[in-house]
Protein backbone atom coordinates (compact mmCIF):
# COMPACT_ATOMS: atom_id res chain seq x y z
CA UNK A 1 0.00 0.00 0.00
CA UNK A 2 0.86 3.78 -0.41
CA UNK A 3 1.34 4.38 3.49
CA UNK A 4 1.97 2.69 6.68
CA UNK A 5 -0.92 -0.01 7.68
CA UNK A 6 -1.73 -0.88 11.44
CA UNK A 7 -4.87 -3.53 12.47
CA UNK A 8 -6.95 -3.28 14.30
CA UNK A 9 -7.66 -0.04 14.19
CA UNK A 10 -9.49 -0.48 18.35
CA UNK A 11 -8.80 -3.31 20.09
CA UNK A 12 -10.68 -3.88 24.07
CA UNK A 13 -9.37 -6.04 25.77
CA UNK A 14 -9.99 -7.37 29.28
CA UNK A 15 -7.24 -7.00 31.86
CA UNK A 16 -5.35 -9.93 31.80
CA UNK A 17 -5.52 -11.10 28.18
CA UNK A 18 -2.60 -11.24 25.84
CA UNK A 19 -3.25 -8.89 22.63
CA UNK A 20 -0.72 -8.71 19.35
CA UNK A 21 -0.70 -5.14 17.12
CA UNK A 22 0.06 -5.30 13.43
CA UNK A 23 2.23 -2.74 11.19
CA UNK A 24 2.53 -3.32 7.78
CA UNK A 25 5.26 -0.43 6.83
CA UNK A 26 5.64 1.23 3.33
CA UNK A 27 7.50 -1.33 1.05
CA UNK A 28 10.86 -0.79 0.66
CA UNK A 29 11.33 0.76 4.43
CA UNK A 30 14.02 -0.43 6.26
CA UNK A 31 13.51 1.02 9.35
CA UNK A 32 10.43 0.48 11.24
CA UNK A 33 9.28 2.23 15.22
CA UNK A 34 6.41 1.83 17.08
CA UNK A 35 5.63 4.81 19.77
CA UNK A 36 3.41 4.36 22.22
CA UNK A 37 1.00 7.65 22.59
CA UNK A 38 -1.48 7.79 26.30
CA UNK A 39 -3.98 10.55 25.86
CA UNK A 40 -3.32 14.38 25.54
CA UNK A 41 0.48 13.11 25.20
CA UNK A 42 3.07 13.13 22.52
CA UNK A 43 4.13 9.58 21.34
CA UNK A 44 6.72 8.29 23.32
CA UNK A 45 9.48 5.37 21.73
CA UNK A 46 9.06 1.88 22.51
CA UNK A 47 11.17 0.16 20.20
CA UNK A 48 13.49 0.44 16.83
CA UNK A 49 13.92 -2.48 13.99
CA UNK A 50 16.17 -1.83 10.75
CA UNK A 51 14.98 -4.55 8.87
CA UNK A 52 14.63 -7.81 11.06
CA UNK A 53 17.05 -6.59 13.67
CA UNK A 54 15.55 -4.99 16.68
CA UNK A 55 18.54 -2.63 17.19
CA UNK A 56 16.53 -0.54 20.34
CA UNK A 57 13.98 -1.78 22.62
CA UNK A 58 14.97 0.54 25.06
CA UNK A 59 11.75 2.36 25.92
CA UNK A 60 9.42 -1.14 26.13
CA UNK A 61 8.09 -0.67 29.35
CA UNK A 62 8.27 -4.17 31.07
CA UNK A 63 9.08 -7.85 29.75
CA UNK A 64 5.32 -8.00 29.02
CA UNK A 65 5.72 -6.29 25.81
CA UNK A 66 7.41 -7.89 22.83
CA UNK A 67 8.00 -6.79 19.51
CA UNK A 68 9.44 -8.33 16.23
CA UNK A 69 9.93 -8.21 12.14
CA UNK A 70 10.91 -11.46 11.32
CA UNK A 71 11.29 -11.28 7.81
CA UNK A 72 12.04 -7.23 7.86
CA UNK A 73 8.67 -6.42 6.45
CA UNK A 74 5.44 -6.68 8.61
CA UNK A 75 6.14 -6.01 12.29
CA UNK A 76 3.91 -7.59 15.13
CA UNK A 77 3.55 -5.50 18.86
CA UNK A 78 2.51 -8.13 21.53
CA UNK A 79 1.24 -7.38 25.03
CA UNK A 80 1.16 -9.93 27.58
CA UNK A 81 -1.27 -9.71 30.53
CA UNK A 82 -2.58 -6.33 29.49
CA UNK A 83 -3.21 -4.02 32.43
CA UNK A 84 -5.09 -0.71 32.56
CA UNK A 85 -2.12 1.27 32.40
CA UNK A 86 -1.69 0.15 28.67
CA UNK A 87 -4.25 1.71 27.47
CA UNK A 88 -3.10 4.03 24.63
CA UNK A 89 -2.39 4.47 20.79
CA UNK A 90 0.13 2.38 19.99
CA UNK A 91 1.62 4.05 16.64
CA UNK A 92 3.67 2.43 14.17
CA UNK A 93 6.30 4.17 11.59
CA UNK A 94 8.38 3.77 9.02
CA UNK A 95 11.90 5.21 7.01
CA UNK A 96 13.94 5.05 4.55
CA UNK A 97 17.29 3.50 5.80
CA UNK A 98 19.71 7.27 4.12
CA UNK A 99 21.36 9.93 5.76
CA UNK A 100 18.84 11.69 7.37
CA UNK A 101 15.96 10.23 5.55
CA UNK A 102 15.84 7.80 8.35
CA UNK A 103 14.90 10.33 10.79
CA UNK A 104 11.61 11.53 8.59
CA UNK A 105 9.13 8.36 9.63
CA UNK A 106 5.91 7.62 8.41
CA UNK A 107 3.20 7.29 10.97
CA UNK A 108 0.65 4.97 10.93
CA UNK A 109 -2.94 6.04 11.91
CA UNK A 110 -2.34 3.82 15.46
CA UNK A 111 -4.10 1.37 17.03
CA UNK A 112 -5.87 2.04 20.00
CA UNK A 113 -5.75 -0.11 22.94
CA UNK A 114 -8.33 -0.37 25.75
CA UNK A 115 -7.96 -2.30 28.66
CA UNK A 116 -11.23 -2.83 30.95
CA UNK B 1 10.25 10.67 29.78
CA UNK B 2 10.03 13.73 27.86
CA UNK B 3 12.77 16.07 27.41
CA UNK B 4 11.23 18.61 25.14
CA UNK B 5 8.85 21.31 26.00
CA UNK B 6 6.23 22.97 23.37
CA UNK B 7 4.22 26.29 24.00
CA UNK B 8 1.68 27.64 24.38
CA UNK B 9 -0.15 24.33 24.70
CA UNK B 10 -3.13 25.51 23.32
CA UNK B 11 -3.83 28.33 20.59
CA UNK B 12 -7.23 30.07 19.72
CA UNK B 13 -7.32 32.21 16.51
CA UNK B 14 -9.47 33.62 13.98
CA UNK B 15 -9.08 32.36 10.55
CA UNK B 16 -6.36 34.29 8.25
CA UNK B 17 -4.51 34.79 11.45
CA UNK B 18 -0.67 34.28 12.05
CA UNK B 19 0.77 31.45 14.14
CA UNK B 20 3.94 30.90 15.91
CA UNK B 21 4.59 28.43 18.26
CA UNK B 22 7.94 26.54 19.97
CA UNK B 23 10.34 23.88 21.25
CA UNK B 24 12.90 23.91 23.39
CA UNK B 25 14.94 21.57 25.14
CA UNK B 26 17.64 21.67 27.81
CA UNK B 27 20.35 19.68 25.66
CA UNK B 28 21.43 20.00 22.13
CA UNK B 29 19.90 18.53 19.41
CA UNK B 30 20.55 17.64 15.96
CA UNK B 31 18.04 17.68 14.24
CA UNK B 32 13.73 18.73 14.56
CA UNK B 33 10.96 17.87 13.06
CA UNK B 34 7.35 19.06 13.06
CA UNK B 35 4.48 16.80 12.70
CA UNK B 36 0.75 17.50 12.46
CA UNK B 37 -2.03 14.74 13.95
CA UNK B 38 -5.46 15.24 13.50
CA UNK B 39 -7.91 13.39 15.83
CA UNK B 40 -7.72 9.42 15.45
CA UNK B 41 -5.05 9.50 12.95
CA UNK B 42 -1.46 9.35 12.82
CA UNK B 43 1.44 12.34 12.80
CA UNK B 44 2.14 13.57 9.93
CA UNK B 45 5.72 15.32 9.12
CA UNK B 46 5.19 18.89 8.21
CA UNK B 47 9.29 19.99 8.46
CA UNK B 48 12.17 18.71 8.52
CA UNK B 49 15.38 20.72 9.68
CA UNK B 50 19.12 19.03 10.25
CA UNK B 51 21.17 22.38 10.15
CA UNK B 52 21.23 25.31 13.28
CA UNK B 53 19.97 28.37 11.96
CA UNK B 54 18.57 26.73 9.00
CA UNK B 55 14.74 27.98 7.84
CA UNK B 56 12.37 25.71 5.93
CA UNK B 57 9.30 27.21 4.23
CA UNK B 58 6.19 24.29 3.23
CA UNK B 59 3.78 26.14 1.77
CA UNK B 60 2.33 28.34 4.42
CA UNK B 61 4.47 26.94 6.36
CA UNK B 62 7.96 27.87 8.02
CA UNK B 63 10.17 26.51 10.77
CA UNK B 64 13.95 27.02 11.69
CA UNK B 65 16.19 24.87 13.60
CA UNK B 66 17.89 27.68 16.26
CA UNK B 67 21.36 28.39 16.08
CA UNK B 68 21.87 27.47 20.15
CA UNK B 69 20.21 23.70 18.94
CA UNK B 70 18.53 23.79 21.77
CA UNK B 71 14.89 25.50 20.24
CA UNK B 72 13.07 25.26 16.87
CA UNK B 73 9.91 27.25 15.83
CA UNK B 74 7.17 27.01 13.62
CA UNK B 75 5.38 30.14 11.70
CA UNK B 76 1.94 29.13 9.93
CA UNK B 77 0.99 32.50 7.74
CA UNK B 78 -2.77 32.88 6.90
CA UNK B 79 -4.41 30.19 8.79
CA UNK B 80 -7.38 28.32 7.79
CA UNK B 81 -9.70 26.55 9.49
CA UNK B 82 -7.90 23.04 8.12
CA UNK B 83 -4.84 24.02 10.12
CA UNK B 84 -6.68 22.85 13.04
CA UNK B 85 -4.93 20.10 14.90
CA UNK B 86 -2.33 19.11 17.62
CA UNK B 87 1.60 19.92 16.69
CA UNK B 88 4.33 18.02 17.86
CA UNK B 89 7.93 18.96 17.48
CA UNK B 90 9.91 16.37 17.47
CA UNK B 91 13.87 15.93 17.40
CA UNK B 92 17.04 13.65 17.27
CA UNK B 93 19.39 14.52 20.47
CA UNK B 94 23.09 15.08 19.86
CA UNK B 95 24.33 12.02 22.15
CA UNK B 96 22.00 9.44 20.35
CA UNK B 97 24.32 7.58 17.84
CA UNK B 98 24.49 3.85 16.70
CA UNK B 99 21.82 1.61 17.59
CA UNK B 100 19.60 5.18 18.65
CA UNK B 101 20.16 6.66 15.78
CA UNK B 102 16.45 6.55 14.65
CA UNK B 103 14.51 7.14 17.68
CA UNK B 104 12.69 10.18 17.82
CA UNK B 105 11.77 12.21 21.36
CA UNK B 106 8.48 14.16 20.88
CA UNK B 107 7.32 17.89 22.78
CA UNK B 108 3.60 17.62 24.28
CA UNK B 109 2.02 19.23 21.38
CA UNK B 110 0.13 22.58 20.81
CA UNK B 111 -3.75 22.42 20.00
CA UNK B 112 -4.72 24.76 17.14
CA UNK B 113 -7.84 25.87 16.94
CA UNK B 114 -9.31 28.21 14.35
CA UNK B 115 -12.42 29.80 14.80
CA UNK B 116 -13.85 30.91 10.94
Amino acid sequence: GAGVSQSPRYKVAKRGQDVALRCDPISGHVSLFWYQQALGQGPEFLTYFQNEAQLDKSGLPSDRFFAERPEGSVSTLKIQRTQQEDSAVYLCASSLFRWRKDLEAFFGQGTRLTVV
Amino acid sequence: GQQLNQSPQSMFIQEGEDVSMNCTSSSIFNTWLWYKQDPGEGPVLLIALYKAGELTSNGRLTAQFGITRKDSFLNISASIPSDVGIYFCAGQPSNAGGTSYGKLTFGQGTILTVHP
